[in-house]
């Protein structure tokens, strides 16, 4: 069964730091481009961080960038978002997601059942 | 960055009954938008991409169409597990974004 799991959200400080992981079973993780999408309270879904299947080209949407960064280790079927200097507009429902293509952002075919990342003093 | 508006917010049916959705783009994304279907507490599940495809082991009854600004996700005869919240995203453009979600729910 293919498969994403989420792990390592919580309760974080403003400014704090957190690191994400979603392991990868069922499919050949390094031939798959990887995502981070992420749902805030009351909002629609966005598109956040994607690393193509080597493990370069990573992209951000303005609102992380220089705050977080992806990254995977293909032996451990892993992806990774590190997010650091939290704000509030941060907390939200983190979902790794699966892309259809190799490198670049196409559609998401699978999808984990996401992990709550809340930032709150 | 293109915007997504879908329509109606909520579509209230009854199991058999046809379900159309609308997702309408602020510029042309060419082909280029997928529909989703989310249930609470479940993972999205991919359902339709490049407007018209079905993604692997979707059932026959989830349709797409559409091009350019203008697409509609259409659910010909409505199953009790469709009742759940159905959204559209692009990748026509930078960045991907994606629609506020429809909410198919029981009459």
């Amino acid at each position: 069964e293919v498969q994403l799991l989420e792990s390592g959200g919580g309760l974080v400080q403003p400014g704090g730091s957190l690191r994400l992981s979603c392991v990868a079973s069922g499919f050949t993780f390094s031939t798959y481009a990887m995502n981070w999408v992420r749902q805030a309270p009351g909002k629609r879904l966005e598109w956040i961080s994607s690393i193509s299947h080597s493990g370069g080209t990573p992209y951000y949407a303005d609102s992380v960038k220089g705050r977080f960064t992806i990254s995977r280790d293909n032996s451990k079927n892993t992806l990774y978002l590190q997010m650091n200097n939290l704000r509030a507009d941060d907390t939200a429902v983190y979902y790794c997601a699966k892309d259809s293509s190799s490198d670049s952002v196409n559609w998401f075919d699978v999808w984990g059942q996401g992990t709550l990342v809340t930032v709150s003093s | 960055e293109i915007v997504l508006t879908q329509s109606p917010a909520t579509l209230s049916l009854s199991p058999g009954e046809r379900a159309t959705l609308s997702c309408r783009a602020s510029q042309s994304v060419s082909k280029y938008v997928a529909w989703y279907q989310h249930k609470p507490g479940q993972p999205p599940r991919l359902l339709i991409y490049d407007a018209s495809n079905r993604a692997t082991g979707i059932p026959a009854r989830f349709s797409g169409s559409g091009s350019e600004t203008d697409f509609t996700l259409t659910i010909s005869s409505l199953e009790p597990e469709d009742f759940a919240i159905y959204f559209c995203q692009h990748r026509g453009a930078w960045p991907p974004t994606f629609g506020p979600g429809t909410k198919v729910d029981f009459k």
